[in-house]
């Protein structure tokens, strides 16, 4: 079973610019979520799909982060304009309904 | 008070030891619990999974709950070096609000 896939896995930015993330989650997770996870720190939940619904996205800086999941399969999560704390470590995760996560790689992101 | 506390570390023990790791919540709402193993450059990978309270053993690791208390651990018996790695606890209510605690960063020393 092939896991949960991320792009990129690395991006440099300048403050103030735009960047886009890509995941594709294991083939029949209804679920999708997306993390940020910043050095010495456990991920912190931005945005949780169920199909392409959003459940929660509490902790979504909305006034910057912005995320889809189109025909509930692939999802993208876009920071603009970006800021010096966005700095970490994004994790795309999948499950089945009210089961385990499984997660990606990541994409680790640098803005200077 | 944070929502999810967990001793940061970093723990070494020998080869061989067991290994006991700890997290403390204050939601008593939390009904799913889970331990992730991270090393370093990679995503979490899920160690354990448990629903409500009581121990779920998987080879040379258990996990604990206790939600009277509101305290999980998991224990890792004939840790090996390979088990050096960020250790994460995480909760959840229905399948949602999942919460992580910080890590605790474990050395097994060969």
């Amino acid at each position: 079973e092939a896991g949960v896939a991320q792009s990129p896995r690395y991006k440099i930015i300048e403050k103030r610019q735009s960047v886009a993330f890509w995941c594709n989650p294991i083939s029949g997770h209804a679920t999708l979520y997306w993390y940020q996870q910043i050095l010495g720190q456990g991920p912190k939940l931005l945005i949780q799909f169920q199909n392409n619904g959003v459940v929660d996205d509490s902790q979504l800086p909305k006034d910057r982060f912005s995320a889809e999941r189109l025909k509930g399969v692939d999802s993208t999560l876009k920071i603009q304009p970006a800021k010096l704390e966005d700095s970490a470590v994004y994790l795309c995760a999948s499950s089945p309904p009210l089961d385990e996560q499984y997660f990606g790689p990541g994409t680790r992101l640098t803005v200077t | 008070q944070k929502e999810v506390e967990q001793d940061p570390g970093p723990l070494s023990v020998p080869e061989g030891a067991i290994v006991s790791l700890n997290c403390t919540y204050s939601n008593s709402a939390f009904q799913y619990f889970m331990w992730y193993r991270q090393y370093s450059r990679k995503g979490p990978e899920l160690l354990m999974y448990t629903y409500s309270s009581g121990n779920k053993e998987d080879g040379r690791f258990t996990a604990q709950v206790d939600k009277s208390s509101k305290y999980i651990s998991l224990f890792i018996r004939d840790s090996q070096p390979s088990d050096s790695a960020t250790y994460l606890c995480a909760m959840s209510y229905y399948g949602q609000n999942f919460v992580f605690g910080p890590g605790t960063r474990l050395s097994v020393l060969p």
